[in-house]
């Protein structure tokens, strides 16, 4: 029974890159959430897909930052021409219906060079 | 913004009981109150949740005072590996239901 699988679970990238985050939700839950995490901050919600729809993109930075959640396949968050500020801990979740507490991953740890 | 407040530090006594609390003044109706833990740098762990009712699970026990302005979160035999930031969240009941997280508050267990 395997939880949310995130990869990888460290990314390195040099300014200007581009960064692409892997998250595979638990089996059956068609719900994902992507939250970042900076050095010793708490966790800011960025984006909530459900299956092929953006649902509530509020937390995401209007430039650079995209998500989505095909049909089949993981849910990805893209990051274009990343910075240095973008160095952060990136943690999605899934849920199999809204009611429900998510199930968080162990994150993927992103460092801008 | 975290609709909660907590106190950023606290501290107990292995194989004691901890008593975590949330203040969450301006609470609505329909939120519910959930608890998440972090240890270190993982991913938040879903630990329990309420409305109104006193909830117990195999984790943890929540306290729901009667106005809903305040919580407690019971920890009834905390151990080393209980160490973590404990989050208090007020979950809103818009169109997605997000949780926001506040500052939450750090446990040190004690041996």
């Amino acid at each position: 029974n395997a939880g949310v699988m995130q990869n990888p679970r460290h990314l390195v990238r040099r300014r200007g890159q581009e960064a692409r985050l892997r998250c595979s939700p638990v089996k059956g839950h068609s719900h994902v959430y992507w939250y970042r995490q900076l050095p010793e901050e708490g966790l800011k919600f960025m984006v909530y897909l459900q299956k092929e729809n953006i649902i509530d993109e509020s937390g995401m930075p209007k430039e650079r930052f995209s998500a989505e959640f095909p049909k089949e396949g993981p849910s990805i968050l893209r990051i274009q021409q990343v910075v240095r500020g973008d160095s952060a801990a990136y943690f999605c979740a899934s849920s199999t219906d809204r009611w429900y507490g998510y199930t968080f991953g162990s994150g993927t740890r992103l460092t801008v060079v | 913004d975290a609709k909660t407040t907590q106190p950023p530090s606290m501290d107990c006594a292995e194989g004691r009981a901890a008593n975590l609390p949330c203040n969450h003044s301006t609470i609505s109706g329909n939120e519910y109150v959930y608890w998440y833990r972090q240890i270190h740098s993982q991913g938040p762990q879903y630990i329990i949740h309420g409305l109104k009712n006193n909830e117990t699970n195999e984790m943890a026990s929540l306290i729901i005072t009667e106005d809903r302005k305040s919580s407690t979160l019971i920890l009834p035999h905390a151990t080393l590996r209980d160490t973590a930031v404990y989050y208090c969240i007020v979950r809103l009941m818009d169109s997605s239901y997000k949780l926001i997280f506040g500052s939450g508050t750090r446990l040190l267990v004690r041996p």
